[in-house]
């Protein structure tokens, strides 16, 4: 079975540019979950996308923005980009299956912004 | 204040040895849940252990244990004897309320483990 898979692994971009980053769940997970990782800020929810529709988002700006498809693919989209929005960007799925439920992680997507 | 608290940015300990990660954590929800995972430098975060808040032993998956203790809202992660492999950072994590309508996880700092030989 095929794990949560995000591309690309690694992007350069340049400031005031916007980026797409992509996650493909594990098969059959409904629910897919966006994180940013920083060295300063550590690990901080983004979004979370069940069945196309954003059920949570966390405290960042409105250039963070994702959408989900109807094979629970999603991405995520960061405009106008910021040097601090340098950071791995996590994703997770899950199957909402009760309790017990664990989020299962991709690799995780690198971005630098020059 | 912070949910989660890992108050060890780092530890050695020697191999085949055990070791304790500490974590404690604040909520007021009465349902909620806890997560231990690894994360190797490759990034990926790999999930270890769970633990319910309703759940009244403590959990174990193979060398992993999670010493729960709800009174004094403490969940620490035991690895035994230790491979140099468990090199690693590792992170609590809790997820509140009830499992359905709230996939966030809140994470703490993280605690960097590196395995001597």
């Amino acid at each position: 079975k095929a794990g949560v898979t995000q591309t690309p692994r690694y992007l350069i971009k340049t400031r005031g540019q916007q980026v797409t980053l992509s996650c493909s769940p594990i098969s059959g997970h409904r629910s897919v979950s966006w994180y940013q990782q920083t060295p300063g800020q550590g690990l901080q929810f983004l979004f979370e996308y069940f069945s196309e529709t954003q059920r949570n988002k966390g405290n960042f700006p409105g250039r963070f923005s994702g959408r989900q498809f109807s094979n629970s693919r999603s991405e995520m989209n960061v405009s106008t980009l910021e040097l601090g929005d340098s950071a791995l960007y996590l994703c997770a799925s899950s199957t909402l299956r009760g309790p017990h439920t664990e989020a299962f992680f991709g690799q995780g997507t690198r971005l630098t912004v020059v | 204040a912070q949910k989660i608290t890992q108050t060890q940015p780092g530890m050695f300990v020697q191999e085949k040895e055990a070791v304790t990660l500490d974590c404690t954590y604040d909520t007021s929800d009465q349902s909620y849940g806890l997560f231990w995972y690894k994360q190797p430098s490759s990034g990926e975060m790999i999930f270890l252990i769970y633990q319910g808040s309703y759940d009244e032993q403590n959990a174990t998956e193979g060398r992993y244990s999670l010493n729960f203790q709800k009174a004094r809202k403490s969940a620490n992660l035991v690895i035994s004897a230790s491979q140099l492999g468990d090199s690693a950072m590792y992170f609590c994590a809790m997820r509140e309320g009830p499992n359905f309508g709230n996939e966030k996880l809140t994470f703490g700092t993280g605690t960097r483990l590196t395995i001597i030989p």
